[in-house]
């Protein structure tokens, strides 16, 4: 397998643009979890699908942030407009069980200038 | 100005040392927790995983130990290498009955020649 697969692995884009986050998670995993990680918070976690539904979404940091798992292989993250302050990079992960390890893509570094 | 940002602890160790690298939980309740390191540029990697009926589990040149008593979790490094350089996460599951997992905020382990 693959792996966790994120794109873009780079994304640089102007204030108040869309920008849209891909995830394609290990075949046959059913839990998929979007993280944050900066210098200052470290790795968060944003929101958690089981089953390609959102399960908990506390994390997510305002109502600029979306995120959708339409089927079992594909996730987004979606940052509407986005902000300076969301530079960071966005990991995917995903997982089969309950209470085992998450196994992370290699993630995206977005910078919103 | 100077940004102001997460100053990770370090461990600075030479090669063939064996290495602890610790790491405080916060939540009594949680029942796993995992190891990740993270390399330059690349997702958090399981090292290795122990659940709370343990107190310790070895693996291939790591040991994870758990003391639940004082929610404390280690990780040894036998005869660490240049390779080993890189950013130690420990993560608990939360106990939710769901997958999430809480990361701490990482040490940097340095590895001379």
């Amino acid at each position: 397998d693959a792996g966790v697969i994120q794109s873009p692995r780079h994304e640089v884009t102007e204030m108040g643009q869309e920008v849209t986050l891909r995830c394609k998670p290990i075949s046959g995993h059913n839990s998929l979890f979007w993280y944050r990680q900066t210098m200052m918070r470290g790795l968060e976690l944003l929101i958690y699908f089981n089953n390609n539904v959102p399960i908990d979404d506390s994390g997510m940091p305002e109502d600029r942030f979306s995120a959708k798992m339409p089927n079992a292989s594909f996730s987004t993250l979606k940052i509407q407009p986005s902000e300076p302050r969301d530079s960071a990079v966005y990991f995917c992960a995903s997982n089969s069980d309950m209470n085992t390890e998450a196994f992370f893509g290699q993630g995206t570094r977005l910078t919103v200038v | 100005g100077e940004s102001v940002g997460l100053h990770l602890p370090t461990l600075s160790v030479q090669e063939g040392d064996n290495s602890i690298i610790n790491c405080a939980y916060s939540n009594s309740a949680s029942d796993y927790f995992i190891w990740y390191k993270q390399e330059s540029g690349k997702g958090p990697q399981f090292i290795i995983d122990i659940r709370s009926n343990m107190d310790k589990r070895q693996g291939q040149r790591v040991t994870v130990l758990l003391n639940k008593t004082v929610k404390h979790l280690s990780l040894q490094i036998a005869a660490t290498q240049p390779g080993d350089s890189a950013v130690y996460f420990c993560a608990e599951n939360m106990g939710s009955g769901y997958s999430t997992l809480t990361f701490g905020k990482g040490t940097m382990l340095l590895v001379s020649p």
